[in-house]
């Protein structure tokens, strides 16, 4: 079975300022990992997502994330954010089936990040 | 191409009451999960459906709660003489088989239960 752990649960920082926010997970097998947005009463929209490759993965609107596996994290980055960035985070993962069919998502419990100007 | 829709949007139910809640996958999708997210929550999985079947229901409530997905028509998820705990938002996703674990969200059904 896997699980998520996203220790904080609200990260305030200041517009302009980095921001990082932490991801762990455990399992017995093999994952995908991804991260998920939801801007306030919207539904999820994939941020960015490790399928396979280069461990560094990035959004087009700014966000890295690097997944570190002798850690089991997948923490998420941006150097510079913006107001626009204000939203809530999901960590999330999923196992990789050999069939390569899609399986369940299971969710981290967030994290709000809440931008200052 | 549209993605995953749900109706309703919003949901109003008496305790006691039936909701169902309806979800159309992206076309050619045949794989639908259902989710829910309570207040302050992350979301949590219910249920996987491909057409006709239910693949892994190990999410969902044993009692009041049923999903199905028919060949013909969207996936709908039917929650059965509804409490007040039921209220949440309930978000269906959907992938294409080949498309390794990527899943498309709708918008959600946020489900109010007076």
């Amino acid at each position: 079975a896997q699980s998520v752990t996203q220790l904080d649960s609200q990260v305030p920082v200041f517009e302009e300022a980095p921001v990082e926010l932490r991801c762990n997970y455990s399992s017995s097998v093999s994952v995908y990992l991804f991260w998920y947005v939801q801007y306030p009463n919207q539904g999820l929209q994939l941020l960015l997502k490790y399928l396979s490759g280069s461990t560094l993965v990035e959004s087009i609107n700014g966000f890295e994330a690097e997944f570190n596996k002798s850690q089991t994290s997948f923490h998420l980055r941006k150097p510079s954010v913006h107001i626009s960035d204000t939203a809530e985070y999901f960590c999330a993962v999923s196992d990789r089936r050999a069939d390569s069919s899609a399986s369940k998502i299971i969710f981290g419990s967030g994290t709000r990040l809440s931008i200052r100007p | 191409n549209a993605g995953v829709m749900q109706n309703p949007r919003h949901l109003v139910r008496r305790r006691g009451q039936e909701a169902r809640l309806r979800c159309s996958p992206m076309k050619g999708h045949s794989h639908v999960y259902w989710y829910r997210q309570l207040p302050e929550e992350g979301l949590k999985f219910m249920v996987y459906l491909q057409k006709e079947n239910i693949i892994d229901e190990s999410g969902m409530p044993k009692e009041r709660f049923s999903a199905e997905f028919p060949k013909e028509g969207p996936s709908i998820l039917r929650i059965q003489q509804v409490v007040r705990g039921d209220s949440a938002a309930y978000f269906c996703a959907s992938s294409l088989a080949a498309r390794k674990g990527e899943q498309f969200f709708g918008p959600g059904t946020r489900l109010t239960v007076l």
